[in-house]
């Protein structure tokens, strides 16, 4: 079946430190969307990337959707307590309603 | 934005008994809502696709008789948990699309469900 892995499941840094997390889908998709999910809260919608080596940024967050339409990175530069959460990438294969979910990546930030 | 409300946020109830959980688009019309659930330190597991005036759509494994899902309007999804048994304890995740049902909207989800059964 469709399957999108994420990697690396777990990341402990330093604040300061940079990270990144990716992921990378069994099949073509038609878009990537990435969420944010705070400890004990819900999934919180990021961006969404729809073009082909699209590349977009959000204050210290940068995003890319690969050539291929099958990959994605979402990078943080100097890392900041703020940051913590689990980082889910989501993605749609054709026009099918349904998103396909990533395992999502865990960040703890070390003040 | 578009703001989903889901309540309760916490419910604890006796094996047997059955659970309902609300789930609301405050601001925006939901043709399309859709019901999660997660696991301690998991991903999200779609259960179910709710479909207003129709009826909902689930993923393989979930049970439609246990996991009730009524849409019966443009605004309000429930899931109801029937006989509910430890195993069902979970974070019960209700989201929904901002722009009306186009398949690549961004989701926005409501503050989830914990639910814990006794």
């Amino acid at each position: 079946g469709q399957q999108v892995m994420q990697i690396p499941q777990y990341q402990h840094v330093q604040e300061g430190e940079d990270f990144t997390t990716y992921c990378n889908s069994s099949t073509t998709l038609s878009n990537i969307q990435w969420y944010k999910q705070r400890p004990g809260g819900h999934p919180v919608f990021l961006i969404q990337l729809v073009k082909s080596g699209e590349v977009k940024k959000q204050k210290r967050l940068t995003f890319q959707f690969g050539e291929a339409k099958k990959n994605s990175s979402l990078h943080i530069t100097a890392t900041q307590t703020t940051d913590v959460g689990t980082y889910f990438c989501a993605g749609n294969a054709g026009n099918n309603r349904k998103l396909i979910w990533g395992l999502g990546t865990s960040l703890a930030v070390n003040p | 934005g578009a703001v989903v409300s889901q309540h309760p946020s916490r419910v604890i109830c006796k094996s047997g008994t059955s659970v309902k959980i609300e789930c609301r688009s405050l601001d925006f019309q939901a043709t399309t809502m859709f019901w999660y659930r997660q696991f301690p330190k998991k991903s999200l597991m779609l259960m179910a696709t709710s479909n207003e005036g129709s009826k909902a759509t689930y993923e393989q494994g979930v049970e439609k008789d246990k996991f009730l899902i009524n849409h019966a309007s443009l605004t309000l999804s429930t899931l109801t948990v029937t006989s509910a048994h430890p195993e069902d304890s979970s974070f019960y995740i209700c989201s929904a699309s901002g722009t009306g049902g186009s398949y690549n909207s961004p989701l926005h989800f409501g503050n989830g469900t914990r639910l814990t059964v006794t």
